[in-house]
């Protein structure tokens, strides 16, 4: 399968550990997002990377969380002392040019704090 | 600031007949618009997407979609609903002009009775 792949596909922690996740996309894609996904709403987005380079990011990511895709190939997203709130999915998806902008989103990574 | 609007929560179709799910978007330049589809379980799929071009675009599974820019409109549909076509839609709009941040909406639940 040559599919975005997400790991781990669950995770329960308790308030105010860290929490890392990681995100392999598709092989020849070089542009890789992060979203989080609560109940009964759309993705919403996190951060851009093109390359290694972090070219984006929301306004609403706190200082906990912090991207990072150091070869240019796979990424981790790191939460600091993780709050109830942060309880989501957390979906990773990645594109390239060629693919016309098209996102391929990977199975999602969903995080229980406790 | 970019904004996409799904306003029915829920659409309900019996199988053989055509399904609209609507979308409404706000960007200031011009939009890439896209639908993906979310199954129980699984990762979002990409269904279409418009980025330049013929107004109607057809997608994945006998989908397809008109983009309207007077009414700032992307509805999808599809001329004969399967069950199979029962899920969550999510439309998502992206400004040109704008960075990288896609923006979804918060997603219309499809029920096709059989």
């Amino acid at each position: 399968d040559t599919g975005v792949s997400q790991d781990p596909r669950h995770k329960i922690t308790k308030r105010g550990q860290n929490v890392t996740f990681r995100c392999d996309p598709i092989s020849e894609h070089n542009r890789l997002y992060w979203y989080r996904q609560t109940l009964g709403q759309g993705p919403e987005f996190l951060t851009y990377f093109q390359n290694e380079a972090q070219l984006e990011k929301s306004r609403l990511l706190s200082d906990r969380f912090s991207a990072e895709r150091p070869k240019g190939s796979f990424s981790t997203l790191e939460i600091q002392r993780t709050e109830q709130g942060d309880s989501a999915m957390y979906l990773c998806a990645s594109s390239d040019l060629q693919g016309g902008e098209t996102q391929y989103f990977g199975p999602g990574t969903r995080l229980l704090v406790l | 600031a970019q904004s996409v609007a799904q306003p029915e929560d829920q659409v309900n179709v019996a199988e053989g007949n055509p399904l609209t799910v609507k979308c409404t978007y706000s960007v200031s330049g011009n939009p890439y618009l896209f639908w993906y589809v979310q199954y129980p379980n699984r990762g979002l799929q990409f269904l279409l997407k418009y980025i330049t071009g013929d107004n109607l675009v057809k997608g994945s599974y006998g989908f397809e979609a008109e983009f309207n820019k007077s009414q700032t409109s992307f509805h999808l549909k599809k001329p004969s609903a399967l069950v199979s076509d029962s899920a969550l839609y999510f439309c998502a709009v992206r400004d040109m002009g704008g960075g990288f941040k896609t923006i979804f909406g918060a997603g219309t639940r499809l029920f096709v009775k059989a």
